[in-house]
């Protein structure tokens, strides 16, 4: 049972247009989201969190959006950047001292 | 050092062997995890470590499977009897006491069984 989920497994985008990156979450005690970028042959890095109690939180070209009611977040890049093209992994936990859930991951490419 | 590290950063085994991948998490991290990322897949949880509580375990697929963690510092994931299917990445993380802080990864063991 999935409780993260990415649908989309890749992405393709024009440099210097806008990237959605899109995740859904099934557990409704999921209070706090990251998401994280990883290049090949690399861990994950964090790139942006956004807490249950907001719907936005922005990071200089990454905005990340929440929508409770849906269990619905993206992860929005502008513009984009060849250096953008890496795996994103949504991920949620539900409280302090719980363990992270993470999704799947997107494969985000940026075409020069 | 600053990271996390983990060795051996690749392990080539014949099915049946028993393999240790080792993980040091950051000094000070309380909070130390495990995870597999089979080819062209995404992360799957496998083992959570907190403090001194007892570690949750609910993401080891089969008994073949074991963690263990000395007090706040290294960690070590002990896959018995490996399997073909036991191929992938290993990859340790840690983080700061609350959970809800960003996870430092390490950058990975590369398991391939033969």
């Amino acid at each position: 049972d999935q409780q993260v989920k990415q649908n989309s497994p890749s992405l393709s985008v024009q440099e210097g247009r806008i990237s959605i990156l899109n995740c859904d979450y099934t557990n409704s005690m999921f209070d706090y989201f990251l998401w994280y970028k990883k290049y090949p042959a690399e861990g994950p890095t964090f790139l942006i969190s956004i807490s249950s109690i907001k719907d936005k939180n922005e990071d200089g070209r990454f905005t990340v959006f929440l929508n409770k009611s849906a269990k619905h977040l993206s992860l929005h890049i502008v513009p984009s950047q060849p250096g953008d093209s890496a795996v994103y992994f949504c991920a949620a936990s539900k409280t302090s001292y719980d363990k992270v859930i993470f999704g799947p991951g997107t494969s985000l490419s940026v075409i020069p | 050092g600053a990271g996390v590290s983990q060795s051996p950063s690749n392990k080539v085994t014949e099915k049946g062997k028993d393999v240790e991948l080792r993980c040091d998490p950051i000094s000070g991290h309380t909070a130390l995890y495990w995870y597999r990322q089979r080819l062209g897949q995404g992360l799957e949880f496998l083992i959570y470590f907190q403090g001194n509580s007892a570690p949750d375990k609910s993401g080891l697929p089969s008994d073949r499977f074991s963690a263990e963690r000395t007090g706040e510092s290294v960690s070590t994931l002990t896959i018995q009897r490996t399997q073909q299917e036991d191929s992938a990445v290993y990859l340790c993380a840690s983080s700061p006491k609350a959970t809800q802080e960003t996870q430092y990864f390490g950058p990975g063991t590369r398991l391939l069984v033969l």
